[in-house]
């Protein structure tokens, strides 16, 4: 079965400062890899995603992630927060079995961004 | 529509009482999901459409819950008997359903229906 594991719930960064949020999945072959953001009282919007090819892949908002085969991460980075990326941002995994995508979910890390 | 579509987008309900969560996915999608959102759990899966038919509802916590979905489109998340257990937001997802060239395709998501239950 797969499972993705987000090893922070809540991170607090001050605004201009950098930022990295963990993701470690756990699938047998190559995933399907997502960031997702949702702001307060928000659906989730798509950041960025990994199918296949260039393990560095840019998003929306100046977000990056890169894809480490080896160490089962998909981590998201950003090299200078704003006030307005506080929200919450969930990694996920997905594939393909019995003709349907499953996708699963991380818990979640919250991000706050203080001036 | 242009985008999922899902309502209410806030239901109080009394423990005991039947609750029909709606949503509307993007036309043309023919893969709608939905996922329960509670406190510090993340999205936890529920159900998954292909069409009109549901292969995989492993992931309805109890008989409660159930949902169908008509023509291809609109889908309605139904709780039975509802226990404050059952407090959450409730997403629902869609997708264009085929695998698309490099195997994968993504979903895009309603605003969600908050469901308290007192």
């Amino acid at each position: 079965a797969q499972s993705v594991t987000q090893p922070d719930i809540h991170i607090t960064v001050s605004e201009g400062a950098s930022l990295e949020l963990r993701c470690n999945y756990s699938y047998g072959a190559t995933p399907y890899l997502f960031w997702y953001v949702q702001s307060p009282g928000q659906g989730l919007q798509l950041l960025l995603k990994y199918f296949s090819g260039d393990t560095l892949v840019q998003g929306i908002k100046g977000f990056e992630a890169e894809f480490k085969r080896s160490q089962s991460s998909f981590n998201l980075r950003k090299p200078s927060v704003h006030w307005s990326d506080a929200a919450e941002y969930f990694c996920a995994v997905g594939s393909f079995s019995g003709g349907y995508q499953k996708v699963t979910f991380g818990i979640g890390t919250k991000l706050q961004v203080i001036p | 529509g242009a985008g999922v579509s899902q309502s209410p987008s806030n239901k109080v309900t009394e423990k005991g009482k039947d609750v029909e969560l709606r949503c509307d996915p993007i036309s043309g999608h023919t893969a709608l999901y939905w996922y329960r959102q509670s406190l510090g759990q993340g999205l936890e899966f529920l159900i998954y459409f292909q069409g009109n038919s549901a292969p995989d509802k492993s992931g309805l916590p109890s008989d409660r819950f159930s949902a169908e979905r008509t023509g291809g489109s609109v889908s309605t998340l139904t709780i039975q008997r509802t226990q404050q257990e059952d407090s959450a937001v409730y997403l629902c997802a869609s997708s264009s359903g085929y695998r698309g060239p490099y195997g994968a395709n993504v979903l895009t998501f309603g605003a969600g229906s908050r469901l308290t239950v007192l």
